[in-house]
């Protein structure tokens, strides 16, 4: 079974920290993405990698940065953390570029910044 | 621009009975895939159902199949035979290229003894 884990399901840091969420993935997926979720909108795509040094911003990147220097971790940054960033985090993994391919998710962050 | 609209923010069925979740999207591209996702109470999405924009036939896995009807631009999840385990937050979502997703903003559904 494809395994995506998340560094932590719940996380505390205060307005200006740095913050580093961390996303692993066990199956040799060439895609990873990073989402955040909030009520009433869904999940919207922050950064997405479809290969290791690659990244591409997704919908809402401000505030936001990533890292992929291996191909199963991708790591999403908020340089200065902002209470309009407490939000749900999601990462998913996918296998490659097909219309067949689905996304398998990790079990999400839940950040608070205070 | 690509959308997709879940229209019901919440859904309440009795235990056995079937449930459907609405779906409908938007797109100029020919080919696309629709996706439906769970996400139980503990956060994890979990992957349901696949139908491709090609597909003559309505996709089905288990208890779930999904009604989709090109013309119209809609793409339902049915549930038969409700679950009380089926109590979870359920997104649809459609393929864009480079595997990306855009999705709903999802539907609570409530299953009742």
């Amino acid at each position: 079974d494809v395994k995506v884990t998340q560094s932590s399901r719940y996380l505390v840091k205060r307005t200006g920290e740095k913050v580093f969420l961390e996303c692993v993935q066990d199956m040799d997926h060439e895609n990873m993405f990073w989402y955040r979720q909030d009520p009433g909108l869904g999940l919207r795509l922050i950064y997405f990698s479809y290969d290791v040094k690659m990244k591409e911003k997704g919908d809402i990147p401000e505030g936001y940065s990533v890292s992929r220097e291996k191909k199963e971790r991708f790591s999403l940054i908020l340089e200065s953390a902002s209470t309009n960033q407490t939000s749900m985090y999601l990462c998913a993994s996918s296998l490659g570029t097909g219309e067949t391919y689905e996304q398998y998710f990790g079990p999400g962050t839940r950040l608070t910044v205070t | 621009a690509q959308k997709i609209t879940q229209t019901q923010p919440g859904m309440f069925v009795q235990e056995k009975e079937a449930v459907t979740l609405d779906c409908t999207y938007d797109t100029s591209d020919q080919s696309y895939g629709l996706f439906w996702y769970k996400q139980p109470s503990s956060g994890e999405m979990i992957f349901l159902i696949y139908q491709g924009s090609y597909d003559e036939q309505n996709a089905t896995e288990g208890r779930y199949s999904l009604n989709f009807q090109k013309a119209r631009k809609s793409a339902n999840l049915v549930i038969s035979a409700s679950q009380l385990g089926d109590s979870a937050m359920y997104f649809c979502a459609m393929r864009e290229a480079l595997d990306k997703l855009i999705f709903g903003t999802g539907t609570r559904l409530q299953v009742f003894p």
